[in-house]
């Protein structure tokens, strides 16, 4: 049974503070790592990629992976209250159709 | 780029009701194509897998009579809630994506509520 775990939170963090959140997985043939962005009544919206260990930056957001210990993260730098929202760690594995999806972590950015 | 058009936004519908969602990728043409639903404060759970041009495969528990996708094309699937009845209120949510690895693209979700 392929797993990915997130803290479900809420992680509050003040405005203009880097939120930090984490994941892990338990596939170690696990390949393509995706962050989403989930607001409260809406569908998830992509904000960042990964496929190689160490960091891929865009913009306030950097994405960090680790497969040696099989975590993901997701800083975001300069938070804003418009950052308030569920994020969501994705996994898929090597000739997967399908990701697997973490429950997700509850995101309020405090003005 | 990327982009999913779900439709219609929001259904409701008397029980006993067939409600047909729409899915279309509008930039790539997606080799394959996903059905989600999430109840409120719940996490996404994926109903059924879909390949263009051939029979979608169904997660454990998900009925396929009651929810029919069919993925005509590359670049469109529908599903088909038939008979509805109010335990199927739920936001059904589609995604897409253009090859494996590459990630899923979401719709807007349809936010479905039977009487």
């Amino acid at each position: 049974q392929k797993e990915v775990e997130q803290n479900s939170g809420p992680l509050s963090v003040p405005e203009g503070a880097i939120a930090s959140l984490n994941c892990t997985y338990s596939d170690r043939g696990s390949q393509s790592f995706f962050w989403y962005r989930q607001y409260s009544g809406k569908s998830p919206e992509l904000i960042m990629s990964i496929y190689s260990n160490g960091d891929q930056e865009d913009g306030r957001f950097t994405a960090q992976l680790n497969k040696a210990s099989q975590y993901v993260s997701l800083l975001i730098r300069d938070s804003q209250p418009s950052d308030s929202a569920t994020y969501l760690c994705a996994v898929s594995g090597a000739g997967s159709y399908q990701l697997t999806f973490g429950k997700g972590t509850k995101l309020s950015v405090i003005p | 780029g990327a982009v999913v058009s779900q439709h219609p936004s929001w259904v409701i519908c008397k029980s006993g009701t067939s409600v047909k969602i729409e899915c279309r990728s509008l930039d790539f043409q997606a080799t394959t194509m996903f059905w989600y639903r999430q109840f409120p404060k719940q996490s996404l759970m994926l109903m059924a897998t879909s390949n263009e041009g051939s029979k979608a495969t169904y997660e454990q528990g998900v009925e396929k009579d009651k929810f029919l996708i069919n993925h005509a094309s590359l670049t469109l699937s529908t599903l088909t809630v038939t008979s509805a009845h109010p335990e199927d209120s739920s936001f059904y949510i589609c995604s897409a994506r253009e090859e494996l690895g590459q990630p899923q693209h979401f719709g807007d979700g349809t936010r479905l509520s039977i009487l």
